[in-house]
């Protein structure tokens, strides 16, 4: 059973559209992270979301956390080729330290 | 280099072998975590380490597979009797803080597995 819920799980698009990624949760999560993996790389933190509502941009990257903090979303403007890899959201709990990832979504941008 | 650094960065093994996988986190790092990855999958979690003790263990899949921590640096995860469904990218991350839920871990490059 996977914690938490990423779609889609595929996403191919021209450059310079728009996109938004969703991760879904019924759990409560204390922050929600999001990477990006390239590949035979391990995966890079974009952004750290905490507050309930919370929106954070990065460049063209948006990112929200959602009022209950169980599910977040990441939206790109104007996407670029160098955009393109795996996305993966995070979830932390209370405790430990351990990270709940989603499954991904493997954006290819072409030009 | 200061990234966490993991070794080998592939290996192909027959099924029944025993494998060893290194991770070197970053200096001073307290928190030591494996993941593995699948095709098609997110990261699964495997084990825990604070400082040399492994307070989660809960993701280990099976008995064949153990960890250990020396020195409160490098780490090496064992997997015995290697299966098929063994084979994906075993993924380390380090962090500096263990406590609450803003610390970042930071992940090497993976050792890819493939048990033949």
């Amino acid at each position: 059973t996977q914690l938490l819920e990423q779609s889609p799980q595929f996403l191919s698009i021209q450059e310079g559209e728009n996109l938004t990624v969703y991760c879904n949760s019924s759990s409560v999560f204390s922050s929600l992270q999001w990477y990006r993996q390239e590949p035979g790389e391990g995966p890079v933190l974009l952004v750290t979301v905490v507050t309930g509502g919370e929106v954070k941009k990065l460049k063209r990257l948006t990112f929200q956390f959602g009022d209950a903090r169980k599910d977040s979303s990441l939206h790109i403007t104007a996407a670029q080729p160098g955009d393109t890899g795996l996305y993966l959201c995070a979830g932390s709990g209370s405790t430990l330290g351990r990270l709940y990832f989603g499954r991904g979504t493997q954006l290819t941008v072409w030009p | 280099g200061a990234g966490v650094s993991q070794s080998p960065s592939n290996k192909v093994t027959e099924k029944g072998k025993d494998v060893e996988l290194r991770c070197d986190p970053i200096s001073g790092h307290t928190a030591l975590y494996w993941y593995r990855q699948s095709l098609g999958q997110g990261l699964e979690f495997l084990i825990y380490f604070q400082g040399n003790s492994a307070p989660d263990k809960s993701g280990l899949p099976s008995d064949r597979f153990s960890a250990e921590r020396t020195g409160g640096s490098v780490s090496t995860l064992t997997i015995q009797r290697t299966q098929q469904e063994d084979s994906a990218v075993y993924l380390c991350a380090s962090s500096q803080r263990t406590s609450g839920s803003r610390e970042t871990q930071y992940f090497g490059p993976g050792t890819r597995l493939l048990v033949l």
